[in-house]
């Protein structure tokens, strides 16, 4: 069964660092999400991408995040500068179209120390 | 705006007994409901769902039932197993929309 894939699993960094984490969705999907999950909260949705152009980017902080799907396939979600708030799980989820049920990967989880 | 309510954890059992994690929710229009269920340390992996009112979504013995007159999506399962053990989402998407609205999460323990 084709899987979202996700890396790193895990990153600890430093604050005023920068991150990266990179997601593969499922082959043929269109839509790709990135969410924020917080210890003991649902995710949040960050960015969606439908292709290569993003669609929906109204909860990114714009001042420290960046997002991008330069061929409309794998995507990489940046941090730059990383702050303690910004521990959490990163998810990324995968759709055929923008309406379609989303899978999610397994996560990276951040730590910022 | 739409939202999503659970019930909150943890909800402990043992092992054999009947399990309903209540979930309701607000939403503008028809939206599609979805219970996703995470395991320690993984991401979300969806369980089940339903797009439209009176649907049974169900899978690995849980299911649950779209009542739009109650706007309630509650998960059961008869007998649980320890190997439920895990958090588990509400979730819903509006009609002709793509982002999915997340309750908090409710944790289940199974105990042998």
């Amino acid at each position: 069964e084709a899987e979202v894939a996700q890396s790193p699993r895990y990153k600890i960094t430093e604050k005023s660092q920068a991150v990266a984490f990179w997601c593969d969705p499922i082959s043929g999907h269109a839509t790709l999400y990135w969410y924020r999950q917080i210890l003991g909260q649902g995710p949040e949705l960050l960015v969606q991408f439908q292709d290569e152009s993003v669609v929906d980017d109204s909860q990114l902080p714009k001042d420290r995040f960046s997002a991008e799907r330069l061929k409309g396939v794998d995507s990489t979600l940046k941090i730059q500068p990383a702050e303690l708030g910004d521990s959490a799980m990163y998810l990324c989820a995968s759709s055929l179209e923008r309406t379609d049920t989303q899978y999610f990967g397994p996560g990276t989880r951040l730590t910022v120390l | 705006g739409n939202s999503v309510t659970q019930m909150e954890g943890p909800v402990t059992l043992s092992e054999e007994a009947f399990l309903t994690i209540n979930c309701t929710y607000t939403a503008t229009g028809y939206p599609s409901l979805f219970w996703y269920v995470q395991y320690p340390g993984e991401g979300l992996q969806l369980l089940l769902k339903a797009t439209k009112a009176d649907d049974k979504g169900s899978n690995k013995g849980f299911e649950a039932t779209y009542r739009k007159e109650t706007t309630s999506f509650h998960l059961e399962k008869g007998s649980v197993q320890v190997s439920d053990s895990a958090v588990y989402f509400c979730a819903l998407i509006n009609s002709g929309y793509s982002t999915l609205t997340f309750g908090k999460g409710t944790m289940l323990l199974v105990s042998p």
